[in-house]
């Protein structure tokens, strides 16, 4: 089993549309969580950091689950400019999931 | 801050020749990770660094791979000889650990082997 696994996608949804990505990892003792947003050709940046409380930024919700061990990405509203791949990372040696492709479309 | 600077940004070869690949990260960053990024295999960690020593290079793929930071403010990533399977983009990315751990990247090395 991988240490982190993401929905493989693609995801393909309309402008306006809800859409939620999860993550799961196998290493019960990981402490940090994070997902990233690469787009094509680029490099992968900082999306938002995944506290335990839950945390929200703008139409971005993260959340974790320590029973279930997986961390979501509710994007709410979705926008053109939200199409991009988007990449968990998990724990201190930071390792990322194979990321989920998300294009929104008119 | 000029961020995380990778160089070259796109290297052709042919296989069998040596390939070396340099990072330098973001000025006051500890750690320091190598990735590469293929289409099949997504993101892998190859080696990471905390304070120039390695802490895990378990994600080499094999000997003909080696890296290096000889000092905080630079790492290079070696390939030796290099195989058409190597080809693929290269990350490089530092982080403050024991602040945030977020990880900021470099552009990207776009290795080609023919």
């Amino acid at each position: 089993r991988k240490e982190v696994e993401q929905d493989p996608g693609p995801f393909n949804v309309p402008e306006g549309a809800t859409v939620a990505f999860n993550c799961t990892y196998s290493n019960s003792a990981s402490q940090s969580f994070f997902w990233y947003r690469q787009d094509c050709r680029k490099e992968p940046k900082l999306l938002m950091s995944v506290y335990s409380s839950g945390n929200e930024d703008g139409r971005f919700t993260a959340q974790l689950n320590r029973a279930s061990q997986y961390i979501s990405l509710l994007i709410r509203d979705s926008k053109l400019s939200d199409s991009a791949t988007y990449l968990c990372a998990v724990n201190n040696d930071m390792r990322f999931g194979a990321g989920t492709r998300l294009t929104v479309k008119p | 801050d000029a961020g995380v600077i990778q160089s070259p940004r796109h290297e052709v070869t042919e296989m069998g020749q040596e390939v070396t690949l340099r990072c330098k990260p973001i000025s006051g960053h500890n750690s320091l990770f190598w990735y590469r990024q293929t289409m099949m295999r997504g993101l892998e960690l190859l080696i990471y660094f905390n304070n120039n020593v390695p802490i895990d290079d378990s994600g080499m793929p094999e000997d003909r791979f080696s890296a290096k930071m000889p000092n905080a403010s630079f790492s290079t990533l070696k390939i030796q000889p290099s195989e058409p399977r190597d080809s693929a983009v290269y990350f490089c990315a530092s982080s403050f650990w024991g602040e945030d751990e977020k990880l900021f990247f470099g552009s990207g090395t776009q290795l080609s082997v023919l």
